[in-house]
């Protein structure tokens, strides 16, 4: 186990929803990183979050959003929800944001849009 | 753009045969290749990584190989088990990708018993 944790482990919502999904760092980690999984394929970047700020994004849209809190714990926030949103959204904590930092993942929250 | 390939989605060896999985890098300027292991359920787990300034790296039972020159990476398990079964990826970072990880599409690796 990473200590990385998630929840909740299921959602499911309709098309049009907004939706919170949270993550709780390693101890001791600063930076955050959240990375969507369709069925099938790799995790593809959201964006990071290092000591509160977000520090860079994928090609995500702007519905896609987030935070990081003091105790470093980070959430993600999408709303007005698509079906191509269904994944599994995955969060990744690291010692910093320097690329030799090594990344450990959580265990996902696995999202369903109807 | 840039993208990290597989050859093989699925990969079928006997128990206690080595496996190689292998992978394409298209951004000669990455400057870290993670390997990652993916079981059912379960999120991505850390195996090895390598430095673009190396070309092989050891870990137990793993050994990862790069070579820059035709850009390509590999992971080789020794005496595979059971445990071995799951979705192996390769990642890039650094370099122009800066802080973001770049994974492939992953390759099933299949243990038979």
């Amino acid at each position: 186990e990473t200590g990385v944790t998630q929840s909740p482990t299921h959602l499911i919502k309709t098309r049009g929803q907004q939706v919170t999904l949270r993550c709780s760092s390693q101890s001791g980690h600063n930076t955050v990183s959240w990375y969507q999984q369709a069925l099938g394929q790799g995790p593809q970047f959201i964006f990071q979050y290092y000591r509160e700020e977000e520090n860079g994004r994928g090609n995500f849209p702007p519905r896609f959003s987030g935070l990081q809190f003091p105790n470093y714990s980070s959430e993600l926030n999408v709303n007005a929800l698509e079906l191509d949103d269904s994944a599994l959204y995955l969060c990744a904590s690291s010692l910093g944001r320097t690329p030799k930092e090594t990344q450990y993942f959580g265990p996902g929250t696995r999202l369903l849009v109807l | 753009g840039e993208s990290v390939g597989l050859h093989l989605p699925t990969l079928s060896v006997q128990e206690g045969d080595n496996s190689i999985i292998n992978c394409a890098y298209s951004n000669s300027a990455s400057d870290y290749f993670i390997w990652y292991k993916q079981e059912s359920g379960k999120g991505p787990q850390f195996i090895i990584d390598i430095r673009s300034n190396m070309d092989k790296r050891q870990g137990q039972r793993v050994t990862v190989l790069l070579n820059k020159t035709v850009k390509h990476l590999s992971l080789q398990i020794a005496a595979t088990q059971p445990g071995d079964s799951a979705v192996y990826f390769c990642a890039e970072k650094g370099g122009t990708g800066g802080f973001k990880t770049i994974f492939g599409a992953g390759t099933r690796l299949f243990v038979k018993a």
